[in-house]
């Protein structure tokens, strides 16, 4: 089995510019998350998908952070514009309902230069 | 400190020896998970602990749970090499989702040949 899969493992881009991140979690998960690490920092929750829809987007940074789930398939991350402090790695995991445990995809890491 | 705050934040041992980390928490919490992270790889999930539960045992691990000190240690027993990681620990907090994990900053473990 196939598990969480993210690209790009690394992504290096200048303040101002756009980057899109994408998640494909495990076929048949229907709970998709994204978690992300900041330097220095504890990695901390973003948001939930169930199939299409937003579950909770509470740990949305701010409006230059756009999540997607077409489909209800794999997750696109946009940031736009980025800035230095969105540097970091971004967690992207999937879980069936109702499961205590998330499956993590190996990041996709962020430098903002 | 922060909710999932581990100790130490960095532990080297030789193989053979036993590794010890802990973790204190702020809140109440539905269950208290330990995950591990490879160099450039995801987030491994090792074991969880419910909340009624104090001790829990996976292998070369051992996990317990104290909630009236809200605090968990994670023993390793044995190390190998291949147990150098950084160890996470993870609190899905009560009155919330299970999926809404609350990290703390890590346990840097490097386990010597």
């Amino acid at each position: 089995e196939a598990g969480v899969t993210q690209f790009p493992s690394h992504s290096v881009i200048e303040k101002g510019q756009t980057v899109t991140l994408r998640c494909d979690p495990i076929s048949g998960h229907d709970n998709l998350y994204w978690y992300r690490r900041v330097m220095g920092k504890e990695i901390k929750f973003l948001l939930h998908f169930v199939k299409e829809s937003k579950q909770d987007e509470s740990g949305m940074p701010n409006n230059r952070f756009l999540a997607e789930r077409t489909g209800g398939t794999y997750s696109t991350l946009k940031v736009q514009p980025a800035e230095l402090e969105d540097s970091g790695v971004y967690f992207c995991a999937s879980s069936l309902t109702g499961a205590n445990v998330l499956t993590f995809g190996a990041g996709s890491r962020l430098t903002v230069l | 400190s922060q909710q999932g705050e581990e100790d130490p934040q960095a532990l080297s041992i030789q193989e053979g020896e036993n590794a010890t980390m802990n973790c204190s928490y702020k809140t109440s919490i539905n269950n208290l998970q330990w995950y591990r992270q490879n160099s450039g790889r995801g987030l491994v999930h090792l074991i969880l602990i419910r909340s009624n539960e104090r001790e829990k045992h996976s292998g070369r691990l051992r996990v317990t749970l104290d909630t009236s000190k809200k605090s968990s240690s994670l023993l390793i027993t044995a190390s190998r090499a291949a147990d150098t990681a950084s160890y996470f620990c993870a609190t899905a907090n009560s009155g919330g989702s299970n999926y809404k994990l609350t990290f703390g900053k890590g346990t840097l473990l490097t386990v010597n040949p």
